[in-house]
């Protein structure tokens, strides 16, 4: 079974560009997270989709967005990129079959590079 | 607000001794608590987790501990190889599918 991938692996933006980051999870897994890593912070949480509708949402602000299609794949979206947006950028999907304790499977990450 | 901490970014253990990672959360609200390893280049994966109904869960050289009134849960390997050099991320969330917070990882090395 193939599993979550992300493209692309690598991308280097300059300010005040947009981008958008893909997630396929893996087949059958319904719910998809997404998270940002930079070095001291950790996974800081940004948002989860499940059936096409955003049911969490983390702490960042607007220019961060995200959406699910009916096939469970996501995309993030970042406007006007900022100097501090680098950094990993990580989706993780769960097969959510109404158990929360569902493990969560990561893809390898897209790292983003704001110049 | 950082609810879940790690507070030593870095570890360093002899092959074939204990290595113990600890984990501090705020929130008394959570409930299950998970430990991620993660290799440079790759996504973090999962390797144990621990309901708040238990105090102690095993699977082969990882075992994780939980004391929930001191809101403190650690994980310990034994013994440690060198494959277990990786970050190793603390997590938490509370029931009902609420968003899981992850630490800010601890970095262990175990040297041969």
């Amino acid at each position: 079974k193939a599993g979550v991938t992300q493209t692309p692996r690598y991308l280097i933006k300059t300010r005040g560009q947009q981008v958008t980051l893909s997630c396929s999870p893996i087949s059958g897994h319904r719910s998809v997270s997404w998270y940002q890593q930079t070095p001291g912070q950790g996974l800081q949480f940004l948002f989860e989709y499940f059936s096409e509708t955003q049911r969490n949402k983390g702490n960042f602000p607007g220019r961060f967005s995200g959406r699910q299609f009916s096939n469970s794949r996501s995309e993030m979206n970042v406007s006007t990129l900022e100097l501090g947006d680098s950094a990993l950028y990580l989706c993780a999907s769960r097969l959510d079959r109404g158990d929360y304790t569902d493990t969560q499977y990561f893809g390898p990450g897209t790292r983003l590079t704001v110049l | 607000d950082q609810q879940v901490k790690q507070n030593s970014p870095s570890l360093s253990v002899q092959e074939g001794r204990i290595s113990i990672l600890n984990c501090d959360y705020t929130n008394s609200m959570f409930d299950y608590f998970l430990w991620y390893k993660k290799y440079p280049a790759e996504g973090p994966t999962f390797l144990i987790s621990i309901s708040s109904i238990k105090d102690k869960n095993e699977d082969g050289r990882f075992t994780v501990f939980l004391n929930k009134s001191a809101k403190h849960l650690s994980l310990h390997i034994v013994p440690s190889q060198p494959g277990d050099s990786a970050v190793y991320f603390c997590a938490a969330t509370k029931t009902s599918y609420d968003k899981v917070i992850f630490g800010p990882g601890t970095s262990l090395s175990v040297i041969p």
